[in-house]
Formats: C-alpha cells, structure tokens, sequence
C-alpha cells in the first residue's frame, strides 16, 4: 500500500495550545499536502510544500517537510475549538498524477 | 464559484443492487477523482477521470467503474453490491492535468449497504 502513516491517530488539547501532527510517507514525492475534515464532511485543502521547500506557513499553520526522513509536520498555533477536526497528509508522488492520502489524525481541541 | 457537487448524499442500498453516484466539478475544472472513505481502510483512491478518459486508476475490483461525460461531469457506479462497500465516496476535481496541485472535495456520497 502506498499509503502514509499519521502519529498521532488521535489528539486532544486545550484551547490556545499547540497541535503538531506528523506525517511518513513512502515515495519520492513531487509535493505534500495538508487537509483537513469535518466529522462525515468532504476534504479542505490546507497547505502544500514543494520538494525543494523545507517549511511553509499559512496563518496558524505551519508545516514542515524533511524528504531525507520522508516526513512532514503540521502544527496549528493557538488553537480553537474550531480546530477540531480530521487532518490528512497526501503524497503526490513522482510520475503519479494521484494523490495518497494518509491515516489521519483525528483533533480535538477542547474549549 | 460553485463547489464540487456530489449527489445523492445519503443513500441506502441491500447486497446485490448496484449504484450510481453523480459528480459535478467546478466549472473549469476537466479533471474528476473518486476516492472511498472507511473507518478501517481510510481515504483509498479509486480512479481519476480527465478530458472524459479515465487516466488512473487503484486497486478495486471490477464491480467500481466510472466515466465522465464531455461537460466534465463524472459518474462512478458499483454493481453487486457487498455490506463492505459501505463508505463515504468522494469526488474531488482540479484544473487540469500535469502537476497535481490541489484537490477541490465535495462533500460526499454516504452509501450504506445492508
């Protein structure tokens, strides 16, 4: 299976703290991606970190990518009990036009 | 902008049945990809659609097929149905081909099989 690993599967934290999830993956990738979902809802794209890029922020977000390690990392500053939510990590990988998406980490921040 | 609409939302099927699930992807976009959510096996990719010509495709039997139609428009279908076809089944569309880049979803099909 090509599919990535996310650790951990679960997270519970209070508000205003931080989240760091993290994400492995198998392939040499083109670029990693950054969703998340709502209980039962579709896919929001959060983020996307090129190959040759080592970090990336967007709002709370921060992300990192390590392709030695072939890991990423998310983490949400601050957080809300907005937040709560599944997060998944997609590989694209090279010569694939697909992405792979991993387990998920489930959050849940705690107002 | 419209989103990605993905009809029915909720159905419910008995084994043996087939279904047909609709999507329709931003305007623009000529590229549609189904995907099959499980709690056990997680986000899995089914099969990619671009310019009505399916260009991808991932490990499920024969039983899933799709097409997508000249406006884009996309259908996936599942004959004989089995109890583990249960799922929340995704669409997801994009600009065009080449580079990936990011995947616009719709909300779901929650297909029940009993």
């Amino acid at each position: 299976s090509q599919q990535g690993e996310e650790d951990p599967q679960a997270l519970s934290i209070q508000e205003g703290e931080n989240a760091t999830m993290n994400c492995s993956y198998k392939t040499s990738i083109n670029n990693l991606q950054w969703y998340r979902q709502n209980s039962g809802r579709g896919l929001v794209h959060l983020i996307l970190i090129r190959s040759n890029e080592r970090e990336k922020h967007s709002g709370r977000l921060r992300v990192t990518l390590d392709t030695s390690k072939k890991s990423s990392s998310l983490l949400i500053t601050a957080s809300r009990a907005a937040d709560t939510a599944s997060y998944f990590c997609a590989e694209e990988s090279t010569g694939a036009n697909n992405l792979f998406f991993g387990t998920g980490t489930r959050l849940t921040v705690i107002p | 902008k419209a989103g990605v609409t993905q009809t029915p939302r909720y159905l419910i099927k008995t084994r043996g049945q087939q279904v047909t699930l609709s999507c329709s992807p931003i305007s623009g976009h000529r590229s549609v990809s189904w995907y099959q959510q499980t709690p056990g096996q997680g986000l899995q990719f089914l099969f990619e659609y671009f310019s009505e010509t399916q260009r991808n495709k991932g490990n499920f039997p024969g039983r899933f097929s799709g097409r997508q139609f000249s406006n884009s428009r996309s259908e996936m279908n599942v004959s004989t149905l089995e109890l583990g076809d249960s799922a929340l089944y995704l669409c997801a569309s994009r600009t065009d081909w080449g580079r990936i880049g990011e995947l616009f979803f719709g909300e779901g099909s929650r297909l029940t099989v009993l």
